[in-house]
């Protein structure tokens, strides 16, 4: 079965601070990449995706993500963080096909300092 | 365009009570799931449908777990009797079945608390 690591559990920066979240994922098949985020008390919501095309994905609220094959890697990043990105962000994958169910990482908490 | 409903967004209970979370995914959607959210274990799938029928009950914890969906426009899954251990955040969420390219929709979630 394919896994998900999100490495970092919590990440503290502070505002203006450039952002790094990495997920790995095990699977040697076609895959759907995705970055949800979760603010407090709220549902989640699509930041980004990855389907096929241009490994270079952007999202919302300057948020970017880069699909790497070789190192079954797909990090989040941002260049400037605000203190309204303070959330929880998701990394999932999904198996191309029909079944299409999603695996989630187990979160990186980010709390950014105004 | 109405987004996934679940309901109730808060529902607290004493354990043994039946609980019964509702769900209408967006119109069209022929896909449906039921996750829960803990901070233990994180996000799980427990079920998904397609087209009305249950596909993949594997991540159902146990027999005290019931879903259906009746229809394709509403969905419930039933706890009973509930547990303390019970208390999470259950998600549903919905996607279209011939988009490739479409992720899935997330309701805002139910939080139950077993007493």
């Amino acid at each position: 079965a394919q896994s998900v690591s999100q490495h970092n559990h919590h990440v503290i920066l502070s505002e203006a601070a450039s952002l790094e979240l990495g997920c790995n994922y095990s699977y040697g098949g076609t895959v759907n990449l995705f970055w949800y985020v979760q603010y407090p008390g709220q549902h989640l919501q699509l930041l980004l995706k990855y389907f096929s095309g241009d490994p270079l994905v952007k999202g919302i609220k300057g948020f970017e993500a880069e699909f790497i094959k070789s190192k079954f890697s797909f990090n989040l990043r941002k260049p400037s963080v605000q203190w309204s990105d303070t959330a929880e962000y998701f990394c999932a994958v999904e198996l191309s096909g029909s079944a299409r169910q999603l695996t989630f990482g187990s979160g990186t908490q980010l709390t950014v300092l105004p | 365009d109405a987004g996934v409903i679940q309901s109730p967004r808060h529902e607290v209970t004493e354990m043994g009570q039946e609980v019964t979370l509702r769900c209408k995914p967006i119109s069209g959607h022929d896909y449906l799931f039921w996750y829960r959210q803990t901070m233990m274990r994180g996000l799980e799938l427990l079920i998904y449908f397609n087209n009305n029928v249950p596909i993949d009950d594997s991540g159902m914890p146990e027999d005290r777990f019931s879903a259906k969906m009746p229809n394709a426009s509403f969905s419930t899954l039933k706890i009973q009797p509930s547990e303390p251990r019970d208390s999470a955040v259950y998600f549903c969420a919905s996607r279209p079945q011939g988009a490739s390219d479409q992720p899935q929709h997330f309701g805002d979630g139910t939080r139950l608390s077993i007493l």
